[in-house]
């Protein structure tokens, strides 16, 4: 079926390491991905998106590369600090229909950024 | 500026019950998604509203039903409450229908739980 999902449940860096999340999608009918930070008790927060028609966005200290070849998604977090402890999550937007505001959400991975 | 705000942010109903959750958008913001996030999975799409119509429905039963006020604020009521509709109910509003730029804001949530 149409998914959207993470290699890795779970993340452990050491605090000042670079840490990667990566995501898998299935469908190709996608013009727009984004990640989100969540911590605990909050809604989920926007990171960064790509359209996709790049590779490659960089933000202030995360990156994200898009692998349309091999539906593939990272999140790249430069210098990770312990306040970047959270559940990451992927999701896609997929082209047509009437609701843009319909993303699909990816399973998540546990982020835990160590002193 | 105040972000998205949701009420109420706890609740306890018991199953046949019913539950309204409102949210309020970003000011100026036009369009309001409701997502449920079962505890450990990734945000689910259940409607967005944008002008007042609904543009998208998830796969969510009749049981759930949404609406949205000439002021952009919403509701989102369900009825004959089961225990599996414990969950997280995110809003999240946009600008205008979702185009890229326009991203997603999230509020925190309101947290039901169903005995």
């Amino acid at each position: 079926g149409e998914s959207v999902g993470l290699h890795l449940p779970t993340l452990s860096v050491q605090e000042g390491d670079n840490s990667i999340i990566n995501c898998a999608y299935s469908n190709s009918a996608s013009d727009y991905f984004i990640w989100y930070k969540q911590e605990s008790g909050k809604g989920p927060q926007f990171i960064i998106d790509i359209r996709s028609n790049m590779d490659k966005r960089q933000g202030q200290r995360v990156t994200v590369l898009l692998n349309k070849t091999v539906k593939h998604l990272s999140l790249q977090i430069a210098a990770t600090q312990p306040g970047d402890s959270a559940v990451y999550f992927c999701a896609e937007r997929r082209k047509g229909g009437t609701s843009y505001g319909k993303l699909t959400f990816g399973q998540g991975t546990i982020l835990t950024v160590h002193p | 500026d105040a972000g998205v705000t949701q009420s109420p942010t706890h609740l306890i109903k018991t199953r046949g019950q019913h539950v309204t959750l409102r949210c309020s958008p970003i000011s100026g913001h036009k369009s309001v998604s409701w997502y449920q996030q079962v505890l450990g999975q990734g945000p689910q799409f259940i409607f967005q509203y944008y002008e007042k119509e609904e543009r998208g429905r998830g796969n969510f039963p009749d049981r759930f039903s949404a609406r949205q006020f000439p002021n952009y604020s919403s509701e989102l009521n369900v009825n004959a409450l089961l225990l599996g509709d414990s969950a997280l109910y995110l809003c999240a509003s946009s600008l205008e229908e979702l185009s890229g730029a326009n991203v997603l804001t999230f509020g925190a949530g309101s947290r039901l739980t169903v005995l």
